[in-house]
């Protein structure tokens, strides 16, 4: 099955910075990849996805690129603020499989 | 605009109790997806349901069930609960037909077994 590596599992970042998380995933034939922001007792919120065909997608100050052959896709936040602070999620899936996350990243942006 | 709704928000059992928990989809979509996620842990796959039927099984344990109703909520059953069952259960809808892959997420039901 699917493998989702996720790196780095906490980053802190003062406001204004930039911040990047990067994953792997194991399975080639995987080709949907969404990031999934969590908050404190909320659920899940999807914040951007890419599939397979595009190598990199943006909106607003949240982008995402994802590199087929290497098989690893990173979310980048520019000019973060302190409401981007959250546990953020990567996953992969093939087709109609069920997702498989990533362990999760706890970005701190410091005011 | 409609979201994952999931019943209830929280729930305490004892050791060896049943538990069922609950999910209403996002209407029209077609797939549900149950996931347990332990503390400072990712979601982990339990299974799913795709047009009321089964369609993908991942790491569910025995003791649990589920199953998705004709009005499309679903229904995660959970018998002799165990203290490593205590976790935050997340539902998701999705409607693959329609092209929509990303999950809706509820806001998940905490149970806490004692």
């Amino acid at each position: 099955g699917e493998n989702v590596e996720q790196h780095p599992s906490t980053l802190s970042v003062q406001e204004g910075d930039s911040a990047v998380i990067k994953c792997t995933y194991s399975d080639s034939a995987s080709n949907y990849f969404p990031w999934y922001k969590q908050e404190l007792g909320k659920g899940s919120q999807l914040i951007i996805d890419i599939r397979s065909n595009v190598g990199e997608k943006k909106d607003q100050r949240i982008a995402v690129t994802l590199n087929k052959t290497a098989k690893h896709f990173s979310l980048h936040i520019t000019e973060t603020q302190p409401e981007d602070s959250a546990v953020y999620f990567c996953a992969a899936r093939t087709g109609r499989r069920a997702l498989t996350f990533g362990s999760g990243t706890r970005l701190q942006v410091q005011p | 605009a409609a979201g994952v709704i999931q019943s209830p928000r929280h729930l305490i059992k004892e050791k060896r109790e049943t538990a069922t928990l609950k999910c209403y989809p996002i209407p029209r979509h077609d797939t549900v997806y149950w996931y347990q996620q332990g503390p400072g842990q990712d979601p982990q796959f339990l299974i799913s349901f795709y047009e009321k039927m089964q369609s993908d099984k991942g790491s569910i344990p025995d003791r649990f069930s589920a199953q998705q109703f004709s009005d499309y909520h679903s229904e995660l059953n959970m018998s002799s609960l165990e203290l490593g069952d205590s976790a935050l259960y997340f539902c998701a809808s999705s409607s693959l037909e329609a092209g929509n892959y990303g999950y809706t997420f509820g806001s998940g039901t905490r149970l806490t077994v004692v």
